[in-house]
């Protein structure tokens, strides 16, 4: 399979535990997040969003953290389980009429699930 | 499935040659992005349609590059006089309307230049 995050960060924890993915993002300008989960082999699967009027959203055992002070985001998931391994992007959209949506990723984190 | 399909999965070709993509988005999405990844790293845009218009490419997309969306549904990117640096994942990915909604990501396409 594909041999993703030669250099990345990684994350191992214990099925059931809760995990923590963070990420700094760059644009102060940035309106919207979002973080995916990335398989081996498969292409970004959307987790949830957020925009920059909030500062935290809930979504099935995810949360997402904003603090737009220190350009910071998290990703929170509950219960972890030994499927939520893969490799975890942020993602950023820039403000204003002339980005078009385009998303600007983060590093990435690998997060390693033990049974 | 009504996800975003690419076509080839994988792509393996000798330096030199031309290869094309095709990415068919979710249908009712207006919006059409194409992102490179390389080992390691996040998705990196390339470029953007809204409908068949082509509104933003990136400093990326060098003049070999050409991509295409001729009825406002499926998309086609192009390399041409491909190089050992093309090699990477493609991906194509939808959304519909404004910048705030999530876009969707097809499984992309892996090429590798021989």
């Amino acid at each position: 399979g594909e041999s993703v995050g030669l250099h990345l960060p990684t994350l191992s924890v214990q099925e059931g535990d809760n995990s923590i993915i963070n990420c700094a993002y760059s644009n102060s300008a940035s309106d919207y997040f979002i973080w995916y989960k990335q398989e081996s082999g498969k292409g970004p699967q959307f987790i949830i969003d957020i925009r920059s009027n909030m500062d935290k959203r809930q979504g099935q055992r995810v949360t997402v953290l904003l603090n737009k002070t220190v350009k910071h985001l998290s990703l929170q998931i509950a219960a972890t389980q030994p499927g939520d391994s893969a490799v975890y992007f942020c993602a950023e959209k820039g403000a204003g009429g002339t980005s078009y949506g385009k998303l600007t990723f983060g590093q990435g984190t690998i997060l390693t699930v033990h049974p | 499935d009504t996800g975003v399909s690419q076509d080839p999965r994988h792509k393996i070709t000798k330096r030199g040659q031309n290869v094309t993509f095709r990415c068919d988005p979710i249908s009712e999405h207006n919006r059409l992005y194409w992102y490179r990844q390389t080992l390691g790293q996040g998705p990196e845009f390339l470029t953007y349609f809204q409908n068949e218009a082509q509104l933003e490419k990136s400093r990326l997309l060098s003049d070999r590059f050409s991509a295409e969306r001729p009825k406002g549904s499926f998309s086609t990117l192009e390399i041409q006089r491909t190089e050992q640096g093309d090699s990477a994942m493609y991906l194509c990915a939808s959304c519909q309307g404004g910048g705030g909604q999530p876009q969707h990501f097809g499984d992309g396409t892996r090429l590798s230049i021989l």
